[in-house]
């Protein structure tokens, strides 16, 4: 079966820190691969998504960026962490088989900017 | 790009009490749609998936989603709550490769 992990699970940094959150999926090939954040008041928001190695798609301007190294490892980075930044960071991963696969997501990792 | 839109932003129920939490969609062709949920401090849980097969469709925990095209809504329903059904829900659809959710609702279950 299919799994993924996310990690950390918490994270405090202070501001102007980097940042790099990784999240690795198991048990499937060429998955489709997604970085959301939920902050408080504004939902869950898609920042990144990967339809293969070295494919990004980036949905918000920010000091955010994404990489995808392996098929299975999605790695969220940024040089400088801004206060803006804290919030529920999820990684998610969704099968390329049929057209209503859904995604399916790591446990989350928590950042706080300090 | 189509968009969901849930209805009401909390819920509060009695244990035992019907569960009903409103999606909206807006497609003109029928859409990829889910139910997922969320507990404090835990990534998104799916509930079920809507598929051309079935109006009805029954997720896991008891749950089940109707879709309704001539109201263009697929409203998320339990027949009886549970205290541990106390966490956040979300609709979404699948625009391309990625999902879309609402605001989220969140449900709480008085004893």
């Amino acid at each position: 079966s299919q799994t993924i992990h996310q990690w950390p699970a918490t994270l405090v940094q202070p501001v102007g820190s980097p940042l790099s959150l990784e999240c690795t999926v198991e048990g499937t090939s060429n998955p489709n691969l997604y970085w959301y954040r939920q902050a408080a008041g504004r939902g869950l928001q898609l920042l990144f998504y990967s339809v293969g190695i070295g494919q990004i798609s980036s949905e918000v301007p920010q000091n955010l960026s994404a990489s995808r190294p392996q098929d299975r490892q999605f790695i969220l980075s940024s040089t400088k962490l801004l206060l803006s930044d804290s919030g529920f960071y999820l990684c998610a991963w969704r099968g390329q088989g049929a057209n209503n696969s859904p995604l399916h997501f790591g446990n989350g990792t928590r950042l706080t900017v300090t | 790009a189509q968009s969901v839109t849930q209805l009401g932003s909390h819920v509060s129920v009695s244990e035992g009490a019907l569960v009903l939490l409103r999606c909206n969609y807006s497609s003109s062709v029928p859409p990829y749609l889910f139910w997922y949920v969320q507990y404090p401090n835990q990534g998104l849980q799916l509930l079920l998936k809507y598929t051309s097969a079935a109006t009805l469709v029954k997720g896991i925990n008891g749950f089940e989603a109707e879709f309704k095209k001539s109201e263009t809504s697929f409203h998320l329903t339990k027949p009886s709550a549970h205290m541990s059904d106390a966490a956040e829900y979300f609709c979404a659809v699948l625009n391309d490769y990625k999902l879309s959710f609402g605001a989220g609702t969140t449900v709480t279950v008085r004893a």
